[in-house]
């Protein structure tokens, strides 16, 4: 069965430090691979998605960056971080367009 | 800029009253529509979907959406509510053929016993 992993669950980073989140996913093979910021009444905003190694799409300008250096793994990075940083982050995978999207149990990043 | 709209992000209601909840999208083509439901303190769970054929799509827990293409609508429904669906739900998105999966802003649903 395909499983999705996240982490770290919980982060508290100082003003400036760099920033590296963590996705991965098994069971699977040349997944979509998504990044989302969850924050109370503004839903999920798409960050950034990839649809194969090396290939990463942005959504917003922005602070952070992403990679997928392999297949099944896609990390999300800062190198600076600012206040407004500060979030939920999910990560999730589907296996094509009109797939069911699965989701990572979240990353509560706190910059300060 | 495309986008998805979902109003009246906080709903509260007693059981068995009827739910519904409204989507929009602005993407001009053929679209891929889900709904998801997010339970406290559980991760992000699919409820239906619709990508081609009947525009009336029955999901999980007696929840249906009907997708009305001429209002570019994706409209969740269910006739009477349990507590237990106190949730926040979430209308996406893509457009056929791109793998931008995008979301709305979310109905925080509270259903009061």
């Amino acid at each position: 069965s395909q499983t999705i992993h996240q982490w770290p669950a919980t982060l508290v980073q100082p003003v400036g430090s760099p920033l590296s989140l963590e996705c991965t996913v098994e069971g699977t093979s040349n997944p979509n691979l998504y990044w989302y910021r969850q924050a109370a009444g503004r839903g999920l905003q798409l960050l950034f998605y990839s649809v194969g190694i090396g290939q990463i799409s942005s959504e917003v300008p922005q602070n952070l960056s992403a990679s997928r250096p392999q297949d099944r793994q896609f990390i999300l990075s800062s190198k600076k971080l600012l206040l407004s940083d500060s979030g939920f982050y999910l990560c999730a995978w589907e296996k094509g367009v009109g797939a069911e999207a699965f989701f990572g149990q979240g990353t509560r990043l706190t910059v300060v | 800029a495309q986008s998805v709209s979902q109003h009246n992000h906080h709903v509260i209601l007693s059981e068995a009253a009827s739910l519904e909840l409204g989507c929009n999208y602005s993407y001009g083509g053929t679209v891929n529509l889900f709904w998801y439901v997010q339970y406290p303190g559980q991760h992000l769970q699919l409820l239906l979907k619709y990508f081609s054929g009947d525009p009336l799509v029955k999901g999980i827990k007696g929840f249906e959406a009907e997708f009305i293409k001429s209002k570019f609508s994706f409209n969740l429904r269910k006739p009477s509510v349990q507590w237990s669906d106190t949730a926040e739900y979430f209308c996406a998105v893509n457009l056929d053929g791109n793998n931008r999966l995008a979301f709305g802003k979310g109905n925080q649903v509270v259903v009061i016993p």
